[in-house]
């Protein structure tokens, strides 16, 4: 069963571009998440996306955008890139069932940007 | 607002020795309760959980308690080994929000 999978994972830009990230979440799992880890702030919730619907958004300016497509793959997008974005970006997926799977979430292994 | 607090930071044993980490967290409507490994180069994976109905869970050499009313939860590793060396991160979450709020990590170092 392959896992979440994140493109690119690794990308540079500089600062005032913005960049589209992809998430493919694993196979029946309808929900996807986003999150920006930092050696800093640590990691921290963007937003959740479910049945292409935003269900629950992070502290995050309105520069950090998602959507989430009908067969569940999901993007991200970041306009107007600042020093400060720079950051790793994870997606997670989940079945979002009452059952077990509950808030259950498998991480990709991340997409890398680097804004300079 | 919600908050997740990890401890230690750093956290260096032993081959064969025990490693304890601790969270607490704020919102006391959090339910679920998972725990994390990050590896270099890789995304958190997870290692356990834990939902608020059940005070311990184990599996082979890892548990975790946790503690409602005071609202901490612990990551319990014995027995550790080289391959146990990574961050490890708690998180704290309401059941339906899928909504994670992380501690900070912990860095385990298992010196052979």
């Amino acid at each position: 069963k392959a896992g979440v999978t994140q493109t690119p994972r690794y990308l540079i830009k500089t600062r005032g571009q913005q960049v589209t990230l992809s998430c493919s979440p694993i196979s029946g799992h309808r929900s996807v998440s986003w999150y920006q880890q930092t050696p800093g702030q640590g990691l921290q919730f963007l937003f959740e996306y479910f049945s292409e619907t935003q269900r629950n958004k992070g502290n995050f300016p309105g520069r950090f955008s998602g959507r989430q497509f009908s067969n569940s793959r999901s993007e991200m997008n970041v306009s107007t890139l600042e020093l400060g974005d720079s950051a790793l970006y994870l997606c997670a997926s989940s079945v979002r069932d009452r059952g077990q799977g509950a808030n259950v979430l498998t991480f990709g292994a991340g997409s890398r940007l680097t804004v300079l | 607002g919600e908050n997740v607090e990890q401890h230690p930071s750093t956290l260096s044993v032993q081959e064969g020795d025990s490693a304890v980490i601790k969270c607490t967290y704020s919102d006391s409507a959090s339910n679920y309760f998972p725990w994390y490994k990050q590896e270099l180069g890789k995304g958190p994976q997870l290692i356990i959980d834990i939902r608020s109905n059940v005070g311990e869970k184990k599996d082979q050499r890892i548990a975790v308690t946790l503690n409602k009313t005071a609202k901490h939860f612990s990551l319990h590793i014995t027995e550790t080994q080289p391959e146990d060396s990574a961050v490890y991160f708690c998180a704290a979450s309401l059941s339906g929000t899928y909504k994670y709020i992380f501690g900070t990590g912990t860095r385990l170092k298992v010196l052979a």
